[in-house]
């Protein structure tokens, strides 16, 4: 089966970088999706394509996929970005949607 | 951007069948564009995607849940549903409905969810 597999937990001290990882053999190969779920909301994506951000997203947030990892950077880490992430890649193969288990970021 | 919103019970008892549907406004569910999704996430727990539809009724469902699940689409209605048969507490989660792309396969916007609890 398809698995793709994230850190549990990441934490950050406020203005410091955080890079949460999505990895998989070849998720290069493969379009990349991210997500920020806030407790009690629905997620919302922040990037899609793998580096691309949707329209109101800040330009702290940013994409990389290639070889046998997809990374989120959050640049300039603020306490309002606390959240749980999740990467999200659509197995063409198999026909599904695949998420990440999740990695929650805490801002120490 | 669409607004989706879920609707349907919170309490469903084990063996009977889930249902939910999801009403789209603001933007056109006929859309050649855009698949419409039903992902879930149990309490605590990670998002799990259970299927999608196009208007037309082709859908896509994940194998582990296909034996038990229908998606479909009402175009009139603008909305769309799902049925989760012969539940049990594992399937107990919020269930959110979601707009997917067909060529950007992400899923943005997102309803603001739905907990179902499966319970006697």
């Amino acid at each position: 089966s398809y698995v793709l597999t994230q850190p549990p937990s990441v934490s950050v001290a406020p203005g410091q970088t955080a890079r949460i990882s999505c990895e998989r053999d070849n998720i290069g190969s493969k379009s990349v999706h991210w997500y920020q779920q806030k407790p009690g909301q629905a997620p919302v994506l922040v990037v899609y394509d793998d580096k691309n951000r949707p329209s109101g997203i800040p330009d702290r947030f940013s994409g990389s996929n290639s070889g046998d990892a997809a990374t989120l950077t959050i640049s300039r880490v603020e306490v309002g970005d606390e959240a749980d992430f999740y990467c999200h890649v659509w197995e063409t193969t198999s026909v599904q949607g695949i998420f990440g288990g999740g990695t929650k970021l805490t801002v120490l | 951007q669409p607004q989706l919103l879920e609707s349907g019970p919170g309490l469903v008892k084990p063996s009977e069948t889930l249902s939910l549907t999801c009403t789209v406004s603001g933007g056109s569910i006929n859309s050649e564009t855009h698949y419409w999704g039903w992902i879930r996430q149990p309490p605590g727990k990670g998002l799990e995607w259970i299927g999608s539809i196009f208007y037309t009724g082709d859908t896509y469902y994940n194998p582990s849940l296909k034996s038990r699940v229908t998606i479909a689409v009402d175009t009139s209605k603008a909305q769309f549903s799902l049925k989760v048969s012969s539940v049990t507490a594992a399937d107990t989660a919020v269930y959110y409905c979601a707009r997917v792309g067909v060529l950007v396969n992400c899923f943005d916007p997102w309803g603001q969810g739905t907990l179902v609890t499966v319970s006697s």
